[in-house]
């Protein structure tokens, strides 16, 4: 059992197109997360989101939006796509409390914007 | 000045070799210290935990924390070529807070 997926592994699209990416997590924790790998593979945090709430969100372009569904969810949508964007977007998540709020990340999601 | 400072390596090593991995970090709120193992085209997945100082072994694997001097090691104990990663440092000081990562150094061991 995969303890956090997202889907899609891999993502070609245009410039301007709107895309997003989904993210399941069975561990029941009550936190999650996107961060942002870019090219020289430095890992950022972009948003947290703790029961359904938006507790952490970085200085992120607004055509990146969130959304929590529940707490087992977080999708990212993705509007009018930029060459920058292109990277691998991480999922994660954690139990806050829980061994210091350790991360468990998702598989990633390779996004290439041509 | 960065939060937490990671030199990227490459480090190269030959198989069965000690592998020392370090970090420096500036902000003295963090409490909980962790290193991370990432494949190639895969997602990190945590190696060790550990809060406050001292050290904590897990097989092969011993983290290292000296929170006087802010600066946090992994060793890796007669290292094989599965090992050969990137390991990132990660960092935080609990609560709602960020946990603030390193860059990540790229680890070769050569067989």
């Amino acid at each position: 059992d995969t303890a956090v997926s997202q889907t899609p592994k891999y993502l070609v699209t245009q410039m301007g197109n709107d895309k997003s990416i989904k993210c399941e997590q069975n561990l029941g924790h009550d936190t999650m997360y996107w961060y942002k790998q870019d090219s020289k593979k430095f890992l950022k945090i972009m948003f947290s989101y703790n029961n359904k709430e938006l507790i952490i969100n970085e200085t992120v372009p607004n055509r990146f939006s969130p959304k929590s569904p529940d707490k087992a969810h977080l999708n990212l949508h993705i509007n009018s796509l930029e060459l920058g964007d292109s990277a691998v977007y991480f999922c994660a998540s954690s139990q806050r409390g829980q061994s210091g709020n350790t991360i468990y990340f998702g598989e990633g999601s390779w996004l290439t914007v041509v | 000045q960065k939060e937490v400072e990671q030199d990227p390596g490459p480090l190269s090593v030959p198989e069965g070799a000690i592998v020392s991995l370090n970090c420096t970090y500036s902000n003295s709120a963090f409490q909980y210290f962790m290193w991370y193992r990432q494949y190639s085209r895969k997602g990190p997945e945590l190696l060790m935990y550990t809060y406050s100082s001292g050290n904590k072994e897990d097989g092969r694997f011993t983290a290292q924390v000296d929170k006087s001097s802010k600066y946090i090691s992994l060793f890796i104990r007669d290292s094989q070529p599965s090992d050969s990663a990137t390991y990132l440092c990660a960092m935080g000081s609990g609560g709602y807070q960020k946990v603030t990562f390193g860059i990540g150094t790229k680890l070769q061991v050569i067989p």
